[in-house]
Order: structure tokens, then sequence, then C-alpha cells
């Protein structure tokens, strides 16, 4: 079973709606990483949370991590085109392990 | 400049076959990471070196043997190749193993067996 499960599966929403993607742990997670791939191209780094209700932003995508660190979500605010790809969320298990895990991902597009 | 580079972008090769994939960063990170992404996009760890030691071996076929010559450098050899390997290949790498550290991801090999 998935460690690190994302929702939804896909997503497809119209130009300038806003959307939020979870990843959700049945553990305490140690590190919550996001990236995002382009469509047939490698994994862009998007932001890295480590502490209970942090918040991130980056342009026009936020993330957050709860209190008990096992649940993210990424906001995106008015979509665009180019936010289309395959978002994954990703973790560290237990500190000292290295042992990383990765989201199912959520594959998005953007209707122009 | 490329931070994570990997080469061959693109392998298309038949079973039986014994191929490498190479990745290079020029970030002086002390840690590198080989990912393998199967079809339905489930991104899963393999290797893991620090310092061209051996820190993770996650279940893989002995069949896949990485290779560190330097910090730079991690090299994935797979030999006797067959269909379910085909996937796309990420190679990673940070500054340190911890879970603060950020991973920074090449471009990714799509390899084919037929």
């Amino acid at each position: 079973s998935q460690e690190l499960e994302q929702s939804p599966q896909s997503l497809i929403v119209q130009e300038g709606k806003n959307l939020t993607i979870n990843c959700t742990s049945s553990k305490t997670l140690y590190g919550l990483y996001w990236y995002k791939q382009k469509y047939g191209e490698g994994l862009i780094f998007l932001m890295m949370l480590q502490k209970g209700g942090e918040e991130k932003s980056h342009e026009k995508i936020t993330a957050k991590l709860d209190e008990k660190k096992q649940q993210s979500s990424l906001h995106i605010t008015a979509s665009q085109p180019s936010h289309a790809g395959i978002y994954l969320c990703g973790a560290e298990l237990p500190s000292g392990t290295y042992k990383y895990i990765f989201g199912t991902g959520t594959r998005l597009k953007v209707l122009a | 400049d490329t931070a994570v580079s990997q080469t061959p972008k693109y392998l298309v090769t038949q079973m039986g076959n014994d191929k490498s994939i190479k990745c290079e960063q020029n970030l002086g990170h002390d840690t590198m990471y080989w990912y393998k992404q199967d079809s339905k996009k489930f991104l899963k760890i393999m290797f893991s070196y620090n310092n061209k030691e051996l820190i993770i071996n996650e279940t893989v076929p002995n069949r896949f043997s990485p290779k560190s010559p330097d910090k730079a450098h991690l090299n994935l050899h797979i030999n006797s190749l067959e269909l379910g390997d085909s996937a796309v290949y990420f190679c990673a790498s940070s500054q340190g193993t911890g879970y603060q550290e950020t991973q920074y991801f090449g471009p990714g090999t799509r390899l084919l067996v037929l």
C-alpha cells in the first residue's frame, strides 16, 4: 500500500480557476517535498516543508503542512496552462533511515 | 549550466542487452540518487550514494548495479534487460542525506526495452 496518498489523481480545470492537491500520510513526516513534472520532462523541485503549520509560496503556488505533519496541501491560484503537469509529493520516513517515499502523483490539465 | 545531467535522454534496446545510464552533477553535492518512475508515474528510490558510499539499496534486482567513480557521478548499469525495466529513470543529488536536504533532479532517461 502507498504510504503517501495524493488526491485527486487527475484534475482538469479552466484557466483562471483555483485548485488544491492533497498529500496524506498515515505516519508523521519529517520533511515534505513538492515536485512538478512537466509532461515528458524531468522533475522540478517546488518547495519543502518541515515544521507543522508551515506554509510556503512560490509564485502562484502555496503549500501547507498541517500541525500534525501528516498532510500537506498544494494550492494554485488563478491557474494557467503553464501549471499543467504532474505534481508529486515526497517525504522522508523517520529521520536517519534515509528512506524517501513519493506520492502517487496528480495529473493536472489547465484548459485555455 | 545544467545542475544534474543524465545521458542518454532516450534509450531503446532489446531484451537481454546490457546498458548504462550516466549521471553527473555540478552542484558540489555529496549525495546522489537513482529513482525509477513506472508507467503509473509512481517514483521509487533505487539507490543512494553519499561520498561514493552506498547508503540506500532498495529491493531491486541484482541486474541493476550503481557505480560512483567520484562524488559528482553516479552511473547505473543494467544487465540482461527485461521488458519490465522499461521506465523513466531519474538521477538526483542533494548536499547531505537528511530530511532537510533538497533534492535536485535530472531530466530523466526514458528506457524502452523491446
